[in-house]
């Protein structure tokens, strides 16, 4: 039973380069969710996606972007890596209110 | 200006003691809570949550209290476990929206 499966976990980036995270579910959720963790400020939502083909943005959406081209699939892309984008990132996919969160992917822009 | 606060960052309590964890939300629109637990290295889980029309919500150990006129949420564990200790955030939205709004996170420590 994966669930939410983010890669990768650990990624050092230099300023103004480009990567994409990437995670992908197994249980057929529609809605799926990036958000950022950084201390002192909880969990932010970056952007959002209510089934394939639809993406929507989230509270701190500036520098990333996202596609949804499977229900299965929600890649969220860095095209110039600035260093405050240093962060922990999370994918989370939905049911029935409860989000399901995947392990994280700590990122590093030098 | 934040929508969620969770005013303690930290919380130390004896095992077996009750541990309580507090959220203040600003919106009334907010509708259903959500309490996740987070332990370093992983992703958040799930730990129980709680809509507007009831005010109290309980699963085994963990109870969700909800006090809508003076838009607060608690999370009461008892009695509380070393295994507890975590980081716990509270969340909130708007049924037929899709954001979710979290707090800050209070970290528990529960003292063998």
């Amino acid at each position: 039973n994966a669930g939410v499966t983010q890669t990768p976990k650990f990624q050092v980036l230099k300023t103004g380069q480009s990567m994409t995270l990437q995670c992908a579910q197994d249980m057929n959720h529609e809605y799926m969710s990036w958000y950022r963790q950084d201390p002192g400020m909880g969990l932010r939502l970056i952007h959002y996606s209510v089934g394939a083909g639809i993406t929507d943005q989230g509270e701190v959406p500036n520098g990333y972007n996202v596609s949804r081209s499977t229900t299965e699939d929600f890649p969220l892309r860095l095209l110039s890596a600035a260093p405050s984008q240093t962060s922990v990132y999370f994918c989370a996919s939905r049911d029935n209110g409860e989000l399901f969160f995947g392990e994280g992917s700590r990122l590093t822009v030098l | 200006d934040q929508q969620v606060k969770q005013n303690s960052p930290s919380l130390s309590v004896q095992e077996g003691r009750i541990s309580i964890l507090n959220c203040d939300y600003t919106n009334s629109m907010f509708d259903y809570f959500l309490w996740y637990k987070k332990y370093p290295a992983e992703g958040p889980t799930f730990l129980i949550s709680i809509s507007s029309i009831k005010d109290k919500n309980e699963d085994g150990r963990f109870t969700v209290f909800l006090n809508k006129s003076a838009k607060h949420l608690s999370l009461h564990i008892v009695p509380s476990q070393p295994g507890d200790s975590a980081v716990y955030f509270c969340a909130v939205y708007t049924s037929g929206t899709y954001k979710y709004i979290f707090g800050t996170g209070t970290r528990l420590k529960v003292l063998a």
